[in-house]
């Protein structure tokens, strides 16, 4: 069965970056795109942007642009964002969620399997 | 602001009908981009409910359905259940914002 497992939660100061994993597991990572989404508290869904894992390719929301880096490590089926320059408005419960389309052409923007979530607080 | 407006609370009571909306734009659902939803339970992952405007995925009962027209769509509950108690997203692609995904505010379902 298909399953994505996240790294446990996190806390940041401002300023600093934080680097959340996403290993899969039940299929072939190479063959999906990946999507990153956050969830501030209280607060609803907010697309980040996503990775091929197949070619390393990444799209980024352009709210994130500069502050956001998507990459993976096909050894291990595992896909990773990292997001910099952490303010106390970046805390919220991050997401992977797989893209139902394939690597091999372009991402259908909607996710079949979800990670758990991560949660990554940022406090001074 | 998100791209995608939904009404932000909606209730019911057992066993009725309820229909919840999702306006967006012509650089989104007007510009014949699919529209997905998806239904959250507390402290849970988002689960896939609707995709490409009006299939369930399996497992999916068929009191849910979806709908879309013009710069609009619609997911339907029909024989509410005090499960169905949830908050619930829409999703689409933009074309105006160098392509991205975009969701909904959500909507609060409260099953009276």
């Amino acid at each position: 069965q298909v399953q994505l497992v996240q790294s446990g939660a996190e806390v940041k100061k401002p300023g600093a970056s934080v680097k959340v994993s996403c290993k899969a597991s039940g299929y072939t990572f190479t063959d999906y795109y990946m999507h990153w989404v956050r969830q501030a508290p209280g607060q609803g869904l907010e697309w980040m942007g996503w990775i091929n894992p197949y070619s390393a390719g990444t799209n980024y929301a352009q709210k994130f642009q500069g502050r956001v880096t998507m990459t993976r490590d096909t050894s291990i089926s595992a896909a990773y964002m990292e997001l910099s320059r952490l303010r106390s408005d970046d805390t919220a419960v991050y997401y992977c969620a797989r893209d139902t389309g394939s690597s091999s052409g372009a991402p259908l923007y909607y996710f079949d399997y979800w990670g758990q979530g991560t949660l990554v607080t940022v406090s001074s | 602001q998100s791209v995608l407006t939904q009404p932000p609370s909606v209730s019911g009571a057992p066993g009725q009908r309820v229909t919840l909306s999702c306006t967006g734009s012509s650089s989104n659902i007007g510009a014949r981009y699919d529209i997905h939803w998806y239904q959250q339970l507390p402290g849970t992952a988002p689960k896939l409910l609707i995709y490409g405007n009006i299939n369930r995925p399996s497992g999916v009962p068929d009191r849910f359905s979806g709908s879309k027209s013009g710069t609009s769509a619609s997911l339907a509950i029909t024989g509410l259940q005090a499960e169905d108690e949830a908050d619930y997203y829409c999703q689409s692609y933009d074309s105006s914002l160098s392509g991205s995904g975009v969701f909904g505010g959500g909507t609060k379902l409260t099953v009276l």
